[in-house]
């Protein structure tokens, strides 16, 4: 496997289900994000994690759980979701979070459709 | 607050130059992407802009003006297979990437 890679990469779920997305990173970065892309909006950035440590969190509804157990892999509990929070959910890494030049690698995504 | 304006929708000729513009308002800034993004996939890395400029890669140019806030994505020669999502990202004062909503553009025969 090279890059990034997202799993699964379709996922159907009730707003009662609990589920996880992975996220797994071969490119030796420091740095792991989720993002939340809808259509027609910006990507919204959910978390960071630089060196496992969590970083960032914009305000991101509780029913979203991440986990970062080492530099390489990226999860995200789901629980008791909304409709609206169907979505395509990007994973990306990056070598250096706090430099100017901070390329991000972007995974496929897991489209999340809740019922 | 912090905004990234670009086109929702471009459509343009096979064999033709489309220019996508994208206007950024960060609170400080430190460079600017461009990624293109194929319906169902990831992201991917096209440019990075951190002085004014040109910057020419192949059949793709970016250009930066940082005193107007302004940059354009410049395709030449285009191919049906340039059809994608164009997303602008400017770098703020904290490193974060602030995203525009991205820009379809539609190739034609």
């Amino acid at each position: 496997e090279t890059g990034v890679t997202q799993t699964p990469r379709h996922l159907v779920m009730g707003m009662t289900n609990k589920k996880s997305l992975k996220c797994e990173q071969h490119l030796g970065h420091n740095a792991m994000y989720w993002y939340k892309q809808s259509a027609k909006k910006p990507l919204e950035l959910m978390f960071v994690y630089n060196f496992k440590e969590q970083t960032e969190n914009n305000s991101v509804p509780s029913r979203f759980s991440p986990e970062c157990p080492n530099s390489s892999h990226l999860f995200l509990h789901l629980h008791t979701l909304q409709p609206e929070d169907s979505a395509l959910y990007l994973c990306a890494s990056s070598q250096d979070p706090g430099s100017s030049y901070n390329e991000q690698f972007f995974g496929p995504g897991t489209r999340l459709t809740v019922l | 607050g912090q905004n990234i304006d670009q086109p929702t929708e471009m459509t343009a000729t096979e064999g033709a130059i489309v220019q996508i513009n994208c206007t950024y308002q960060t609170s400080g800034f430190n460079g600017l992407f461009w990624y293109q993004q194929h319906a169902g996939e990831a992201p991917t890395f096209l440019s990075y802009n951190v002085l004014d400029g040109l910057e020419e890669k192949g059949r793709f140019s970016s250009f930066l003006s940082r005193s107007k806030g302004y940059s354009y994505l410049l395709l030449k020669e285009l191919q049906m297979k340039d059809s994608a999502s164009y997303l602008c990202a400017a770098t703020d004062s904290n490193y974060q990437l602030i995203w525009g909503a991205g820009t379809k553009l539609i190739i034609k025969p």
